[in-house]
């Protein structure tokens, strides 16, 4: 069964360093989503991505924040300046559709400690 | 404003009892519903979910849930649990966007 993957599994990184974290959505699928999780709390929305463009944002995902699809395959996000409250759990999803109805697929996540 | 409410954080239940876990909404229009179960170092997986008509959805391991607009709910359920149901489960929601909006989740142990 086709799934989302995400690499590394764990990244840890000094506060003010640059990470990208990378994701390889399902390969027929079109619109890509970040999620967050800071531990003990909820599963938020930071951004969804279609045709090399941000559809939506939230107001967590600043100027520190972007997304790229580099090439035909991995769909990264990037950290330019980390901040200890940067530390979580990161989740990428894909869906086939952007309607609200559609499912969307959940990676392992990738967990970023910011030292 | 637009969020979930899962009012349980920790639930145990012991090996081949039923199960309930609550979840509440609150949101202008009806819903797309969606509960996600995410096992320890797993991603989240979809159990099912709930977008118009029948109100009782059947999704994946026996899960089922409950649509009940008069009370904004949207329930899961599972008359026998199993030792492997042991993880978080989420309930969430989305609208005209297609971005989710997840509840805190509840913790299910399973005791043998």
């Amino acid at each position: 069964e086709p799934e989302v993957t995400q690499t590394p599994s764990h990244q840890v990184t000094q506060m003010g360093q640059e990470v990208i974290l990378r994701c390889v959505p399902i390969s027929n699928h079109l619109y890509f989503y970040w999620y967050r999780q800071i531990l003990g709390q909820k599963v938020e929305f930071l951004v969804s991505f279609y045709n090399n463009e941000i559809s939506e944002k939230s107001e967590i995902f600043d100027d520190q924040f972007s997304v790229e699809r580099p090439d035909g395959s991995n769909f990264t996000l990037k950290i330019r300046s980390t901040k200890l409250e940067d530390s979580a759990m990161y989740f990428c999803a894909s869906s086939e559709d952007l309607q609200g109805a559609d499912t969307q697929y959940f990676g392992p996540g990738t967990r970023l400690t910011v030292l | 404003a637009q969020s979930v409410t899962q009012p349980d954080i920790h639930i145990t239940v012991s090996e081949g009892a039923s199960l309930e876990l609550r979840c509440n909404y609150s949101y202008g229009a009806t819903p797309y519903l969606f509960w996600y179960v995410q096992s320890p170092g797993q991603g989240l997986q979809l159990l099912l979910k709930y977008f118009s008509g029948d109100t009782l959805v059947q999704g994946i391991k026996g899960f089922e849930a409950e649509f009940k607009r008069s009370q904004s709910s949207f329930n899961l359920r599972k008359p026998s649990v199993h030792w492997s149901d042991a993880a978080e489960y989420f309930c969430a929601f989305t609208g005209t966007a297609s971005k989710l909006t997840f509840g805190t989740g509840t913790r299910l142990q399973v005791t043998l």
